[in-house]
């Protein structure tokens, strides 16, 4: 059964840092890895799609890597704002999407 | 349509009665999940279709919950004889392939029973 780990839980930082969220998984024959973003009582937002072959993938502030080997996947947000205080999750998929329990990030301004 | 369609938006059920919740998926997607989020909680799995082949059911938490699938398109996820327990956000997603294209989630149905 593929396990899905988060860390840390909650991170809070003043604007303008740089965010780094850290996801691991312990079955490495996935399809794909994807990060979503849920804010409170809103559905899940996609970030970035990481197909198995690949080992990067950026959209704007966002950078994902992935280490499938390890099974681990990092996500960056760089500059980070307000705007970005949000709950991370990041879902492999080995023909189902399984979760970690999220990362709630605060922004301080 | 334009993304994946969850309604209702709000539902609230006294406990025993059957509830019916509904998903329309992206058009042409073939793959349609159900994942349910209590509060606090992570997204835990209930169901996934894919095109014509029997739904993994693998994740539903009892026989009281049931999905079917119409036209390999809408999607109705049915609870009978709610329970408190059952109170959560219920999220539906869609996506192309399994193998390589990104998943849509709706917004969500929030169950409570009461």
């Amino acid at each position: 059964k593929q396990e899905v780990t988060q860390i840390p839980a909650a991170l809070s930082v003043p604007e303008g840092e740089n965010l780094v969220l850290n996801c691991s998984f312990t079955d490495s024959a996935i399809y794909n890895l994807q990060w979503f973003r849920q804010d409170p009582g809103k559905g899940l937002t996609s970030l970035l799609l990481i197909q198995s072959s690949q080992r990067e993938q950026t959209s704007g502030r966002l950078n994902a890597s992935l280490d499938k080997s390890s099974g681990r996947s990092t996500l960056y947000i760089a500059a980070s704002q307000p705007g970005d205080s949000a709950t991370y999750l990041c879902a492999v998929n080995d023909y189902k999407l399984s979760f970690g329990a999220g990362t709630t990030v605060t922004v301080r301004a | 349509g334009a993304g994946v369609s969850q309604s209702p938006s709000n539902k609230v059920t006294e406990k025993g009665k059957d509830v019916e919740l509904r998903c329309d998926p992206i058009s042409g997607h073939t793959a349609l999940y159900w994942y349910r989020q209590s509060l606090g909680q992570g997204l835990e799995f209930l169901i996934y279709f894919q095109g014509n082949s029997a739904p993994d059911k693998s994740g539903l938490p009892s026989d009281r919950f049931s999905a079917e699938r119409t036209g390999g398109s809408v999607s109705t996820l049915t609870i009978q004889r709610t329970q408190q327990e059952d109170s959560a956000v219920y999220l539906c997603a869609s996506s192309g392939q399994v193998t390589n294209t990104e998943a849509f989630f709706g917004q969500g149905t929030r169950l409570t029973v009461v």
